[in-house]
């Protein structure tokens, strides 16, 4: 299986300030024959489900604001929000959907300053 | 508006069986594979299992496998998770999930159905 590994496992940071969250994977998840990184970043707020910020590592999906960023390329990635706003306090999760079990990063929880 | 709501949780003994749905609506169901997950309380998001537009692509996470069983009725728009031989550690709510059919990442989520299991 591959594992999904977050740092920090949670976060301060202070309103209008950037805040990066790490995802690292045991296998890469790059691939090949279409050069695609089959890796996604949720925001999950409490009480309400997971909602897709990112897939394919670094495209946004539609509504996500752009202060949000996703990079990264194999087994390494960043979401970066670049000023803080106070409705992004959540729980971050990266995900990995190269193959089966789809596994998620323990989450990081981001908090304000 | 595209939708997905799950039923069929509740306080179940361990041992015993459950029979999660998951209804959409708002979209072409058979145009989309689909997916349960499972969020123990106050823990991270767990991958439960996934199955294709055309059932005919299933998997499951090694905790489940033997005793879950992924299906769906493309003519009732409904996914289901047939849950067996219950254990404590399958506290959880589960949910249910939407692959998206340009980014095979899954985004449209249900609010999630609670199952508990306890003596």
């Amino acid at each position: 299986d591959t594992v999904m590994t977050q740092s920090p496992d949670s976060l301060a940071v202070s309103l209008g300030e950037r805040a990066t969250i790490n995802c690292e994977s045991s296998q890469s998840v790059l691939y090949s024959s279409n050069n695609k990184n089959y890796l996604a970043w949720y925001q999950q707020k409490p009480g309400q489900p997971p909602k897709l910020l990112f897939y394919w590592a670094s495209t946004r999906e539609s509504g996500v604001p752009d202060r949000f960023s996703g990079s990264g390329s194999g087994t390494d990635f960043t979401l970066t929000i670049s000023s803080l706003q106070a409705e992004d306090v959540a729980v971050y999760y990266c995900q990995q959907y190269y193959s089966t079990p789809y596994t998620f990063g323990q989450g990081t929880k981001l908090e304000i300053k | 508006e595209v939708q997905l709501v799950e039923s069929g949780g509740g306080l179940v003994q361990p041992g015993r069986s459950l029979r999660l749905s998951c209804a959409a609506s708002g979209f072409t169901f058979d145009d989309y594979a689909m997916h349960w997950v499972r969020q123990a309380p106050g823990k991270g998001l767990e991958w439960v299992s996934g199955i294709s537009w055309n059932s005919g692509g299933i998997g499951y996470a090694d905790s489940v496998k033997g005793r879950f069983t992924i299906s769906r009725d493309n003519a009732k728009s409904s996914l289901y998770l047939q849950i067996n031989s219950l254990r404590v550690e399958d506290t959880a709510l589960y949910s249910c999930a939407r692959v998206g059919k340009y980014s095979s990442a899954f985004d449209i989520w249900g609010q999630g159905t609670m199952v508990t299991v306890s003596s």
